[in-house]
């Protein structure tokens, strides 16, 4: 059964840092991973989408890697800002050539930005 | 193009009672899924479908009724609510090349 999880659990720094947030996962038989964002009471945000193919997607001052081998994503914030302040989310597609699995979800990583 | 939406977006249920959540999209996609969310456990998968009058099982099934009636549309029941069952639920649908989901605001239910 595939498991995914996130470390840290939760991340508080001064605004202005870099940072960087793991997301880790058991079988590396995955069609793609996709990071998410989701402010409190609200749903998801697609932020990047990664397939299994590709070692690293960026948009603007996000730049996720991926590691299928070794079970690895990492998602690197650049100088960051109090309006980052959110929960992100990691989650992985898992091939099963019909394609048709749904996401498994790690619990997410709950960061603050400091002003 | 309003993407994913779901009525209704929150909802207090007795124990017992029977309500049906309601998943749209307009993106034309093969693929919708319905996920719940609880504190501590993360999204799980509670069922799916990859087209119009199909629907499969996921993680977390049991309680739940899906249906898929029409291509852009994807129901969820709940036959007799419990508690248990308090969660906030999403609905997400799949883009077929890229394998990449879109999800809608939520359901926020209370069954007490």
């Amino acid at each position: 059964k595939q498991e995914v999880t996130q470390i840290p659990a939760a991340l508080s720094v001064p605004e202005g840092e870099n940072l960087v947030l793991n997301c880790s996962f058991t079988d590396s038989a995955i069609y793609n991973l996709q990071w998410f964002r989701q402010d409190p009471g609200k749903g998801l945000t697609s932020l990047l989408l990664i397939q299994s193919s590709q070692r690293e997607q960026t948009s603007g001052r996000l730049n996720a890697s991926l590691d299928k081998s070794s079970g690895r994503s990492t998602l690197y914030i650049a100088a960051s800002q109090p309006g980052d302040s959110a929960t992100y989310l990691c989650a992985v597609t898992r091939y099963s050539g019909g394609g048709a699995d749904g996401l498994t979800f790690g619990k997410g990583t709950h960061l603050i930005i400091q002003p | 193009n309003a993407g994913v939406t779901q009525t209704p977006k929150f909802r207090v249920l007795k124990t017992g009672q029977s309500m049906t959540l309601l998943c749209a999209q307009d993106m034309n996609h093969e693929y919708m899924y319905w996920y719940r969310q609880d504190p501590g456990m993360g999204l799980r998968l509670i069922h799916y479908s990859v087209g119009e009058g199909t629907t499969a099982k996921g993680e977390v099934p049991d309680g739940y009724n899906v249906s898929r009636l029409k291509k852009q549309n994807f129901l969820l029941g709940l036959e007799s609510a419990a508690p248990s069952q308090t969660s906030v639920y999403f609905c997400a649908s799949r883009d077929r090349p890229t394998y990449e989901q879109y999800f809608g605001p939520g359901t926020r239910l209370t069954v007490t």
